[in-house]
Parts: C-alpha cells; structure tokens; sequence
C-alpha cells in the first residue's frame, strides 16, 4: 500500500517564475492539505481540499492555488515565485475532513534563486 | 485562533537518559494533539496523538504523552533515549468543529543525542 507520494523531490526556480507541486494521497483517502515549512520552522497550513474544493485556507497569498483531480490527487501552483517561497512544500492526506489523522508525504523542496 | 508553541529550540541528551520535550497549545474548546518527528530530508512521522478519553497516550517507538488541560500542555517523554532518537520534534494542535482538519504546529525542538 503506497503511501502519499509527491513529485518532484526537489526542484530549482529563479524568481517571478511558476511552479506545479504534485500530490497523490494515500489509497482511500479523499481529502489533501498543503504545507510550506521553511528552514528551521515548523509546518504552515497552505489549504485544503475535499470534494474537489478548496475546504480551508491558511494566511497565504492569491499566488498559492491549487486543485483536487477526480481520483483525488492534487496539485500546488505558485505564481510569480519570490525567495521567500523557498521552502519545503508537504502534502498530507486523509480519510475525510472530519477525520484528524493525517499522513505526511516525503515532501517537495523548492529553491527559488 | 489556535497556536503551539514548543519552547525548547534545542535539547541535547546523553543516550539512555530521559527525555521531556514541552508543548503548549492554545484553543477554545477540547483540542486534538499530535506529536511528529520529522528525520533531515524526509517528512512528518506521526509518533501519537490525543482526542480524548485516557490523558497519558502511548506512541509508536516507546513515546508518551500527558495531555494536562490545566495547563494547555501536552508534553512528550521517552524513558531512555537511542541515538536513532535524534530528530526534529513537532507538537501540533487540530480543531475539533468538523470544519476541517487543518493542523497548526509549533516551531519544533532539535533533538540531539550524545554517545
């Protein structure tokens, strides 16, 4: 049983480009939340979708969008890059909004120079 | 709003030693806490987690836990450290309102374990 798996591991960007982070969850699960955790910091919610919509947001920028596909995989898309987003980007997956057990993704690491 | 703050940057031990790592959270209503290590290059482990019921919670690789709602704390402890210990720590607090299932973290403790 795979667990969740992202792509790629780790990617180069130079600032004001755009970048797609992939996610595909867990098998039987539904529902994908977005991290960023820059160095040295803990995990900041980005958002989360279920049903193929946007369920919650964290205090993150227009530039952050995303999208849940109908077999539940899931895509991060930033826009106009700036160093600050250089971080590492963690997908989570679970079984329902209601349910609180989330599985972690290896994660992306984006550098933006 | 609801935020963890975990005190301890770094903690250094000797193996075979105790260990304490401190959470504090705060939230309105009963929280869920979680407990993850996260090894370098790699993402969360869950190690345990609390919804209710019995306070002192047991984990996967001899953690436990102490939810204490007098205090907002749920502090995390190992009776005798590895090596293979040495990580980074995160406590995280989850909503309980079935809105979602979003999690805040605290900024982590660095744990290193001396031979």
């Amino acid at each position: 049983d795979a667990g969740v798996t992202q792509s790629p591991t780790h990617l180069i960007k130079t600032r004001g480009q755009q970048v797609t982070l992939r996610c595909s969850p867990k098998s039987g699960h539904d529902t994908v939340s977005w991290y960023q955790q820059a160095l040295g910091q803990g995990p900041q919610f980005i958002f989360q979708y279920y049903e193929e919509e946007e369920r919650q947001r964290g205090n993150f920028p227009d530039r952050f969008s995303g999208h849940q596909f109908p077999n539940y995989s899931s895509e991060l898309n930033v826009n106009a890059l700036l160093l600050g987003d250089s971080a590492l980007y963690l997908c989570a997956s679970s079984r329902g909004l209601a349910s609180h057990e989330q599985f972690f993704g290896p994660g992306t690491r984006l550098t933006v120079l | 709003a609801q935020s963890v703050t975990q005190p301890d940057i770094h903690i250094t031990v000797s193996e075979g030693a105790s260990l304490e790592l401190r959470c504090n959270y705060s939230y309105g209503a009963t929280p869920y806490l979680f407990w993850y290590v996260q090894s370098p290059g790699q993402g969360l482990q869950l190690l345990l987690k609390y919804f209710s019921g019995d306070t002192l919670v047991q984990g996967i690789k001899g953690f436990e836990a102490e939810f204490k709602r007098s205090q907002s704390s749920f502090n995390l402890r190992k009776p005798s450290v590895h090596w293979s210990d040495a990580a980074e720590y995160f406590c995280a607090v989850g909503a309980s309102d079935n809105a979602g299932n979003m999690l805040t973290f605290g900024g982590g403790t660095r744990l290193m374990v001396k031979p």
